[in-house]
């Protein structure tokens, strides 16, 4: 069936320092991506998405690039900010049908 | 605007009792979905709903497991009845249809069964 792979897991960074957190997907028919941070106690909540017809958006401190041929996508928060300590999900969707979710990765933000 | 609504936020039952959970979408949200969140992961659809009718439900386990949408509006999720390996977060999420928009997360009702 359709999977989503995430990594890494777990992702420890020092304030201002990049964070990178990559996905691969398994189904060639996913053209939506969206990315989600959940923080404790609370919902997923979406920070970022990419269609399939675009190779990378950026929206202020947050990136996402796609790699349609190889079926990648990434995560890019530069800068990054105590506040941004969370778990963060990335996802492939096939034309609004069913959302598959990655594992998620735990970002710690040392100050 | 007032987010995606849901409720009890936690509950402890134990094994072969039932139990529900409610969600009220964001308002005009004509899709809702069921997601099960265990642990460490991420969310995994439960169910679908378009309006008021279940458009996927294939991963819902239907001997233990039901769902409605009356009016197409609010929702339930039940169990009847719950197992231990049924401890997890129920999460509810709406969205304005079934195209590639965002869906929008309630905060999610964790259930311990013991």
């Amino acid at each position: 069936g359709e999977n989503v792979e995430q990594h890494p897991s777990t992702l420890s960074v020092q304030e201002g320092d990049s964070a990178v957190i990559k996905c691969t997907y398994s189904d060639s028919a996913s053209n939506y991506f969206p990315w989600y941070k959940q923080e404790l106690g609370k919902g997923p909540q979406l920070i970022i998405d990419i269609r399939s017809n675009v190779g990378e958006k950026k929206d202020q401190r947050i990136a996402v690039t796609l790699n349609k041929t190889a079926k990648h996508f990434s995560l890019h928060i530069t800068e990054t900010q105590p506040e941004d300590s969370a778990v963060y999900f990335c996802a492939a969707a096939t034309g609004g049908f069913k959302t598959i979710f990655g594992a998620g990765t735990r970002l710690f933000v040392k100050a | 605007e007032a987010g995606v609504v849901q409720s009890p936020r936690y509950k402890i039952i134990e094994k072969k009792q039932p139990v529900a959970f409610w969600c009220n979408p964001i308002s005009g949200h004509n899709t809702l979905y069921w997601y099960l969140q265990n642990l460490g992961q991420g969310p995994e659809l439960l169910i679908r709903y378009e309006n008021e009718e279940a458009v996927d439900d294939s991963q819902l386990p239907k001997d233990r497991f039901s769902a409605e949408r009356l009016k197409g509006v609010d929702s339930t999720l039940k169990i009847q009845p719950a197992e231990l390996g049924d401890s997890a977060v129920y999460l509810c999420a709406s969205s304005w249809d079934r195209g590639n928009n965002e869906q929008f997360f309630g905060p999610g009702t964790r259930l311990t069964v013991l």
